[in-house]
């Protein structure tokens, strides 16, 4: 089964606006993660999450996590220009330690 | 800041042949990992390793691949035999405890002609 996968969007926002995407997954997870992708570049880690966790921050990201509906959303406040990237949410479950990526949203922050 | 390098950038190669990607993970880091990416697509997991030995492979890691850590630093992944679907970016990565979060190189673009 797929885990760890976003609503499939393409993000285009002005300087200074929220930038908010969505992440769903399929089984029980131990913790979840958003990861971010500039072109062609490497995956740099953003922030985790716990399964036991509902609402994490860390400077401009705030994560949420309902594991009930098996979702989690990403929020970038006062975006910048420097965000300009593709976001990743990824899953790890109980028992492994592989990452299950979801498909990414591009996020395009108009200066 | 430590950090994972991966060598060479980018790899070109003729169907058929052997290649090696080699990896340098953060040096008191215990789990290792490849990932790759084939161009517009999701990232996919290949294997994990810890231990000195393979902990988990995904059905993508078939036989045509092998991984292995020479010495005390490097990690490699090796396509034995490789085919044209194979090209794709391909990341390593590592980290301490196995499930919080990885660290990723920059990663090596594998074209296969």
């Amino acid at each position: 089964s797929q885990q760890g996968e976003e609503d499939p969007q393409a993000l285009s926002i002005q300087e200074g606006e929220n930038a908010t995407m969505n992440c769903s997954y399929k089984t029980s997870i131990n913790n979840l993660q958003w990861y971010r992708q500039n072109s062609g570049r490497g995956l740099v880690h953003l922030i985790l999450i716990r399964s036991n966790e509902r609402e994490k921050h860390s400077g401009r990201l705030r994560v949420t996590l309902d594991t009930s509906k098996k979702s989690s959303s990403l929020l970038i406040t006062a975006s910048r220009a420097a965000d300009t990237a593709s976001y990743f949410c990824a899953t790890v479950r109980y028992g492994n330690n592989r990452l299950a990526f979801g498909k990414g949203n591009q996020v395009v922050v108009i200066p | 800041e430590p950090e994972v390098t991966q060598t060479p950038s980018h790899q070109v190669t003729q169907m058929g042949q052997e290649v090696i990607l080699r990896c340098v993970p953060i040096s008191n880091h215990l789990y290792f990992y490849w990932y790759r990416q084939i161009l517009g697509q999701k990232v996919e997991f290949l294997v994990s390793f810890y231990n000195n030995e393979i902990s988990e492979k995904s059905e993508i890691f078939d036989d045509q691949f092998s991984v292995e850590r020479p010495d005390g630093s490097n990690f490699t992944l090796k396509i034995r035999s490789t085919k044209l679907e194979d090209s794709a970016m391909y990341f390593c990565a590592s980290n301490q405890d196995g499930f919080n979060e990885q660290f990723f190189g920059p990663g090596t673009r594998l074209t296969v002609l």
